[in-house]
Formats: structure tokens, sequence, C-alpha cells
């Protein structure tokens, strides 16, 4: 059992080049979403969705992208990329965003770096 | 506002001692669950253990457990007989009924180091 698979696990950029991050799940989550962790401030929500053609945004949307055509896959899209967004960039999903106790099930991460 | 606070950075533990995590949390949401995560240095978040606001009793999980205390807005993480494996960056975090985004607020993090 896969869980939760990105990809790629490193990227490098430079400003205001685009990329996609790829996220996939095989647990059959409904819910699924993309986090960016950064030093000293824990992890944020940047978007999210609650089934396959809904999605909507988190904390720190700005410059970040997403579609959800399958309940499988949720890529993330950087649209021109800014060093800002060097981070590590976490794909998770859940079964259900209503209930309290569905905990969300975690990638292994994306390290970002934007020269 | 929605807030999670882990006032301790960094912290150090003796193997097979126990050690204590702060967390402390801010709401005003009657629902709500509470959850810590363990990031090794490997980078994956797993998850470790799991309290609802309405849960009567404190939740453990083998060497894990979470001493909650309603009134003091408080969700600590004990664990107990420490491992050198157990070294790691630990996250609380809060998830909202309200809302329905399924969005789990976390706290910066502590780093716990395990001494042999």
């Amino acid at each position: 059992n896969a869980g939760v698979t990105q990809t790629p696990k490193f990227q490098v950029l430079k400003t205001g080049q685009s990329m996609t991050l790829q996220c996939a799940q095989d647990m059959n989550h409904e819910y699924m979403s993309w986090y960016r962790q950064d030093p000293g401030m824990g992890l944020r929500l940047i978007h999210y969705s609650v089934g396959a053609g809904i999605t909507d945004q988190g904390e720190v949307p700005n410059g970040y992208n997403v579609s959800r055509s399958t309940t499988e896959d949720f890529p993330l899209r950087l649209l021109s990329a800014a060093p800002s967004q060097t981070s590590v960039y976490f794909c998770a999903s859940s079964y259900q965003q209503g209930q309290l106790f569905s905990p969300l099930h975690f990638g292994n991460g994306t390290r970002l770096t934007v020269t | 506002a929605q807030k999670i606070t882990q006032t301790q950075p960094g912290m150090f533990v003796q193997e097979k001692e126990a050690v204590t995590l702060d967390c402390t949390y801010d709401t005003s949401d009657p629902s709500y669950g509470l959850f810590w995560y363990k990031q090794p240095s490997s980078g994956e978040m797993i998850f470790l253990i799991y309290q609802g606001s309405y849960d009567q009793q404190n939740a453990t999980e083998g060497r894990y457990s979470l001493n909650f205390q309603k009134a003091r807005k408080s969700a600590n993480l004990v664990i107990s007989a420490s491992q050198l494996g157990d070294s790691a960056m630990y996250f609380c975090a809060m998830k909202l009924s309200s809302g329905n985004t399924g969005k789990l607020i976390f706290g910066q993090g502590t780093t716990l180091q395990v001494k042999p």
C-alpha cells in the first residue's frame, strides 16, 4: 500500500520558472491538501480539495494553482517561481475532512529551492 | 484567533527517561481535535496520537500519551521510556469542526534529542 506519493523529492528552479508537484494517493480518500513547511512556522495550508472537481484556497494560496480531476491525484502548480517559495511541500490526504478524528496522511515531501 | 503554541524549540532527554512536550491551543470552538505528529530527520510526517475535545479520558498509544487539560487549553505529549529513535521534531496540531476545511493548524514544532 503506497499511501501518499509525491514527486519529485527535490527540485531547483530559477525565478520565473513554472513547475508541477505531483501527488497521488491510493487510499480512496476524499480529502487532499497541500502544505508548505518553513523553519519556525510549522506547516501552513496552501490549497485543499474535498473531492474530485472541488478545490479551495487555504492560508497561503498566492502563487499556486491546483486541480482535482480524479480522486487519486492532486497536483500543485507553481505559476512563476519566486525565492519566497523556497520551502518543503507536503501533500496530505484523509478519509473525510468533516470528521475530527480523521488524521492526515502525509507524503514524504518535496524540497524546493528557487534561486 | 485559532492558534497552536509550542514554547520549547529544543529538548534533551536521557534514553529510557520520560519527557513531556508542551502544547497550548487557542480556540473558541467547542468541538475540535488535537493531533501530534513526529517528523524524523528523513522528513516524513508520522501521525502519533489524537485527542478529541469531548473525550473524557486522555489518549494513549503505546509509549505516547496525551495530557489533555481542557480548562488550561493544553495538550502535552508524554513519551515514556525514551528511545534513540524518538529523536525528531514533534508538531502539535489542531483541527476545528467549524468551517469544514479539514485544515490542521500547526505549532512551530519542538526538536527532541534523546541522549544515550
